[in-house]
């Protein structure tokens, strides 16, 4: 079936540092969403992709779709000890309201 | 509106038990989802509905029964529990329309002995 692979699946860095997540899927996604989850919570939507090469920016959080439409990345510049937490992509492609999630990428922040 | 509302927060079982998690969102969304999510597995489809009355299987959908008799319920009944049920249990809402943002409940922690 469809599936959404994330990577890394861990990342330590030092406050200050920049940090990248990547998305990517074996078909062409019509969407794709990021959502972030802080630990003990739960996923709140961040951002919704939807063309072909778009980027959209959100403070320090710069998110990315592919030419292709078959990756994502969310790049955050000069991380913050409350951007810890797990970025998660999602294939939003499903109009019966399905979300295809990638496993996440959980980030740890160093001060 | 209190958004979508899991209980209970956490939960306790033996091997063979049953019980209902219970979901509800005052949003007036059409769609819901129940999700589980495991250290490196990510959050995965257990069953959604379209609607009331209208249910379907997501991607790990074994020793879960749903149903959805109202908009606003989505309850998610566990048979007979197995330790690999043990994880959280997150339930989720959107719009049937727009761009298909879920809206996720608190969560579920769920123990199975």
């Amino acid at each position: 079936g469809q599936q959404v692979m994330q990577i890394p699946q861990y990342q330590h860095v030092q406050e200050g540092e920049d940090f990248t997540t990547y998305c990517n899927s074996s078909t062409t996604l019509s969407n794709i969403q990021w959502y972030k989850q802080r630990p003990g919570g739960h996923p709140v939507f961040l951002i919704q992709l939807v063309k072909s090469g778009e980027v959209k920016k959100q403070k320090r959080l710069t998110f990315q779709f592919g030419e292709a439409k078959k990756n994502s990345s969310l790049h955050i510049t000069a991380t913050q000890t409350t951007d810890v937490g797990t970025y998660f992509c999602a294939d939003g492609s499903s109009n019966t309201g399905k979300l295809i999630f990638g496993q996440g990428t959980t980030l740890q922040v160093k001060p | 509106n209190a958004g979508v509302t899991q209980t209970p927060k956490f939960q306790v079982l033996k091997t063979g038990q049953s019980m209902t998690l219970q979901c509800a969102q005052d949003m007036n969304h059409e769609y819901m989802s129940w999700y589980r999510q495991d250290p490196g597995m990510g959050l995965r489809l257990i069953h959604y509905s379209v609607g009331a009355g209208i249910t379907d299987q997501g991607e790990v959908p074994n020793g879960y029964n749903v149903s959805r008799s109202t908009t606003e319920d989505f309850p998610l009944r566990l048979l007979s529990a197995a330790p690999s049920q043990t994880s959280v249990y997150f339930c989720a809402s959107s719009y049937s329309t727009g761009k298909n943002i879920q809206y996720f409940g608190a969560g579920t922690r769920l123990s199975v002995l």
